[in-house]
């Protein structure tokens, strides 16, 4: 298995520029986790998924991000627009049943 | 141990030695825990689990010690090798693992040749 598999590595762009990262979760997993991690903050759940569909957006952190899974392969996390704060390092889990998830390597975003 | 700033706290220890990282987890109705290794550049990597029904869970070369009593958590590493040079984070979970994960900040382990 390839693992989860999170696009791009790395994202720059400047500010007010929609940015949209994507993620594509282990297969046969029924729960997908979107994780932004800063050195302020440490790792912050920002939503997640059961069966595609969204259970807690409470860590979403305004209205500028949103997140879909609009199948059981595929989910993307969308801010719109960018601001600088929102640079860190974005980070997508799948995980089945009740145990560990397995994580993504990441993107690293930086909002200038 | 846990940072509640800036600065991630950092163990140092020599090849061969044994490592203990420590964690202290807030939710007293936590019932399910585990270790995760980061390595740079790279996302968090599952290590050991344990569940609140036992005191101690035994891997290869680490070992995860839980007391609930004061809401702490450790990892032992085993004749620790510059390959284990890593951020350790600490998760915490209710439900048996149903709910959602919570992280600690970490701690970063540098091994030194």
């Amino acid at each position: 298995d390839a693992g989860v598999i999170q696009s791009p590595r790395h994202e720059v762009t400047e500010m007010g520029q929609e940015v949209t990262l994507r993620c594509k979760p282990i297969s046969g997993h029924n729960s997908l986790f979107w994780y932004r991690q800063t050195m302020m903050r440490g790792l912050e759940l920002l939503i997640y998924f059961n069966n595609n569909v969204p259970i807690d957006d409470s860590g979403m952190p305004e209205d500028r991000f949103s997140a879909k899974m609009p199948n059981a392969s595929f989910s993307t996390l969308k801010i719109q627009p960018s601001e600088p704060r929102d640079s860190a390092v974005y980070f997508c889990a799948s995980s089945w049943g009740a145990g560990g998830y397995t994580f993504g390597s990441g993107t690293r975003l930086t909002v200038v | 141990g846990e940072s509640v700033g800036l600065h991630l706290p950092t163990l140092s220890v020599q090849e061969g030695d044994n490592s203990i990282i420590n964690c202290a987890y807030s939710n007293s109705a936590s019932d399910y825990f585990i270790w995760y290794k980061q390595e740079s550049g790279k996302g968090p990597q599952f290590i050991i689990d344990i569940r609140s029904n036992m005191d101690k869970r035994q891997g290869q070369r680490v070992t995860v010690l839980l007391n609930k009593t004061v809401k702490h958590l450790s990892l032992q590493i085993a004749a620790t090798q510059p390959g284990d040079s890593a951020v350790y984070f600490c998760a915490e979970t209710e439900n048996s693992g149903y709910s959602t994960l919570t992280f600690g900040k970490g701690t970063m382990l540098l091994v030194s040749p």
